[in-house]
């Protein structure tokens, strides 16, 4: 069974703070994804990761970073939070070239 | 235009009732079609996944897939309460990258 955890279930962080939020995975997977969920927006592909130390920008990186150091562990890093980073923030991992994404359960964030 | 379209809902239907979820999408290069099922508070888990056209059957739910028209389904025969969560369609190219629709929020009363 795919397990895929995340560092915290709710955070709740004020503004300016560098936040850090964590995945891990234990399928030995190539690709790891950061994603967030906003109402009305869907999922938003933040970041992902196709092998250790690398990465590319989704379709919104601005105000966040990745590091992957190791295979199984994807960090997102919020270097000054914002209020307007308030979201559920997913974390999912699959096989290279496979469709299935398998996700964690989520973290909810709060910026104040 | 969003490359995949959802009608959010809510759709509300009795226990029992046959349930379609749609997703249209713009992009023919998309060959992978998916849909997860997300809990309130929980992450989304795969449901069912389908390469190119055709149906695909597994339990109560069956996908569909109709390339030519760009529109997937998801059928859900004998709902229960037990299936009130959101939908979302996914689809992918040739590529690692899922695109999502917004989901659909399905509630199924007793």
């Amino acid at each position: 069974d795919v397990k895929v955890t995340q560092s915290s279930r709710y955070l709740v962080k004020r503004t300016g703070e560098k936040v850090f939020l964590e995945c891990v995975q234990d399928m030995d997977h190539e690709n790891m994804f950061w994603y967030r969920q906003d109402p009305g927006l869907g999922l938003r592909l933040i970041y992902f990761s196709y092998d250790v130390k690398m990465k590319e920008k989704g379709d919104i990186p601005e105000g966040y970073s990745v590091s992957r150091e190791k295979k199984e562990r994807f960090s997102l890093i919020l270097e000054s939070a914002s209020t307007n980073q308030t979201s559920m923030y997913l974390c999912a991992s699959s096989l290279l070239g496979g469709g299935e994404q398998y996700f964690g359960p989520g973290t909810r964030l709060t910026v104040t | 235009q969003k490359e995949v379209e959802q009608d959010p809902g809510p759709l509300s239907v009795p226990e029992g009732a046959i349930v379609s979820l749609n997703c249209t999408y713009s992009n023919s290069a998309f060959q992978y079609f998916m849909w997860y099922r997300q809990y309130s508070r929980k992450g989304p888990e795969l449901l069912m996944y389908t390469y190119s056209s055709g149906n695909k059957e597994d339990g109560r739910f069956t996908a569909q897939v109709d390339k030519s028209s760009k529109y997937i389904s998801l059928f859900i025969r004998d709902s229960q309460p037990s299936d009130s969560a959101t939908y979302l369609c996914a689809m992918k190219r040739n590529t690692d990258k899922l695109i999502f629709g917004t989901g659909t929020r399905l509630q199924v009363f007793p």
